[in-house]
This record gives C-alpha cells, structure tokens and sequence, in this order.
C-alpha cells in the first residue's frame, strides 16, 4: 500500500502568519479530499479537487491540485488559533493509497 | 447534515474480550468505512463495504472482523481484544468508493 506523504508533520505558527502544507505522491490521482480532525472528533471534509491545477478557495484556505494530479496543497492566510488541528489528504479513489499521515497545525494565539 | 454515529466515544476492555463497535449513518450511503487512527501511522483502513453483507479487507484486516446486515450499520469485531488494538475506532460512510466520507465522533478503545 502506497502512503501519501504530507509535509510539514509538525507546524506550529503564530496567529496572523501564513503557512502552506503539502501532499504528495508518485501517483495519479483522480480526485482529492482534504480533511481537518480536531482533537477527539473525526475528520470533517473541507474540500475535494478534481481537475489538474484546480484552486479552490474556503475563506482563508486556499486549495491547489497540481497540474500532473500527483500533489495538493493547502495554504491558509493569516491563521488563527480556530485552524488548529491535523490536517489530513486523502486520494479516495484508489484503496491502494491511503490517507497521509496528516500535518499537525497548532496557532498560537 | 450527514450523520455518523459511533456507539461508544471511550471503550475500555480486557486482553480476550469479544469487542464490537457499532456505527449507523443516516444517509443511504453505499459505502462504510473502519479505520483505525495511531500517532504518527495517519489512518489505516481495516475493512469496508460497499453493500449490506459485502465486505473487503482494507490494510490491517488481521485481528478484526466486520458485519454489515443492513445498509445503514456497519459494525467492527474484534475476536479476542489485544493490547495492540488500543487505538482510536473511526467509521466513515460515503456515497462511492473514491468520493468524499464523512466521519464518525470516533472511539477510543482501550485494552488492558
């Protein structure tokens, strides 16, 4: 089974700053899901990407799926200390990839 | 909304005991997922089922079994619970494989 790979593991910001987080893979995707869990719950859908070199934007997180289908990101302006929490990816559409194993965000207030 | 429920935020069992973890959903979903989620391994799927009484094992089947009578519940059995199964219990449901699952609150399970 072939893991996504998310970058950073670890991120811990000040409120107001930007950040960026990757996912990454050799493969193909078709479609992308990113998620965000908060500590004790399960992960809550935030977006999916489709097309190559897609943006989609939700509020101050900005989504892209890169043009081969292979990486995603997510990068969040001025962060606050609501955006904290484990930010996973998720290929969906092949049971031979699995989720990354997340980016940990925490925002300082 | 979507809801998936989970029969039991925080489970605590013995080495041996028979487990089974309970998860419904309520929106007519083809699909169920299990899932088990440990610090730093990311979330490792253990079985899904993409209709009532199918089933396919995801990556880490071993230890685990599944039952899915009807469409809306899926439950997770572990035969005889062992200390490496303490871990956190996650159902999802979606509409087709490959699409968008909504989660369960999730159990955490813990064997002693």
């Amino acid at each position: 089974t072939q893991l996504l790979e998310q970058s950073p593991q670890f991120l811990s910001i000040q409120e107001g700053e930007n950040l960026t987080v990757y996912c990454n893979s050799s493969s193909v995707f078709s479609s992308l899901q990113w998620y965000r869990q908060e500590p004790g719950e399960g992960p809550v859908l935030l977006v999916t990407v489709v097309t190559g070199g897609e943006v989609k934007k939700l509020k101050r997180l900005t989504f892209q799926f890169g043009d081969a289908r292979k990486d995603s990101s997510l990068h969040i302006t001025a962060a606050q200390p609501g955006d904290t929490g484990l930010y996973l990816c998720d290929p969906g559409s092949a049971r031979q990839l699995t989720f990354g194993s997340g980016t940990q965000l925490t925002v300082l207030p | 909304d979507v809801k998936v429920t989970q029969s039991s935020r925080y489970l605590v069992k013995r080495t041996g005991e028979k487990v089974f973890l309970e998860c419904v959903q309520d929106m007519d979903h083809e699909n169920m997922f299990w899932y088990r989620q440990d610090p730093g391994l990311g979330l490792r799927l253990i079985y899904f089922s993409y209709d009532v009484k199918m089933k396919e094992k995801g990556d880490i089947p071993e230890g685990y079994s599944v039952s899915r009578e009807k469409k809306e519940r899926f439950s997770l059995i572990l035969e005889s619970a062992s200390t490496n199964q303490t871990s956190m219990y996650l159902c999802a449901s979606g509409e087709s494989t490959g699409g968008e699952q909504y989660f369960g609150p999730g159990t955490r399970l813990t064997v002693t």
